[in-house]
């Protein structure tokens, strides 16, 4: 079964602290994995996806295939980056369906 | 970048009427278009997948006689909640793929059934 797995509803940190939202996924392929982000009032967005190996807004993401899992870490968390992240999977043979987690919620503390 | 719209943002209905909500892809052709649906601090939920020319394909569970799906141009998708009812009343939202299987999202729509 496809799934994706963010165990944490609410994350909150304070201004400057490290910021690590945990995803893990389950699937029998090669998935390819992402990130997106909501702000308040906005639409989703992509933030980064694993194949580009890009760091973003301070963001980086690395894949671990043998814990299956997808975290997302910046090392120093800053206000603006307040927002829902959504951790989202798109298997080999979905013709571009994502799976998306449950999403988590990043609280970024003066 | 791509830009995908929704219309309307937010509509407000009988129960018993039917609703359509348009998805376009403004500055790009998308040859698939996705339908979600997202309930109050809740994850996305996939409803169908829209392709041009084609019949949509739906989830398990998500009924294709109330949640009508037409793509009837590389740029239009539309969504049509038939004999809406109040526990139809949420937030969707459509995303298009671009060439490089990048998926945009529109803005969402709220919709509440009363």
């Amino acid at each position: 079964a496809q799934r994706v797995t963010q165990p944490e509803k609410l994350l909150s940190v304070f201004k400057g602290a490290p910021v690590e939202l945990k995803c893990n996924y389950s699937y029998s392929g090669s998935p390819e994995l992402f990130w997106y982000v909501q702000y308040s009032r906005q639409r989703l967005q992509l933030l980064l996806r694993h194949i580009s190996r890009e760091s973003i807004k301070g963001f980086t993401a690395d894949l671990n295939k043998g814990e299956t899992s997808f975290h997302l870490k910046k090392p120093f968390a800053q206000e603006e980056d307040s927002a829902m992240y959504y951790c989202a999977l798109h298997g080999s043979s979905n013709t571009g369906k994502l799976i998306f987690g449950q999403g988590t919620t990043l609280q970024v503390k003066p | 970048g791509a830009v995908v719209s929704q219309h309307p943002s937010r509509v407000i209905c009988k129960s018993g009427t039917s609703v359509k909500i348009e998805c376009r892809s403004l500055d790009f052709q998308a040859t698939t278009m996705f339908w979600y649906r997202q309930f109050p601090k809740q994850s996305l939920m996939l409803m169908a997948t829209s392709n041009e020319g084609s019949k949509a394909t739906y989830e398990q569970g998500v009924e294709k006689d109330k949640f009508l799906i037409n793509h009837a141009s590389l740029t239009l998708s539309t969504l049509t909640v038939t004999s809406a009812h109040p526990e139809d009343s949420s937030f969707y939202i459509c995303s298009a793929i671009t060439g490089s299987e990048t998926q945009y999202f529109g803005p969402g729509t709220r919709l509440l059934v009363l």
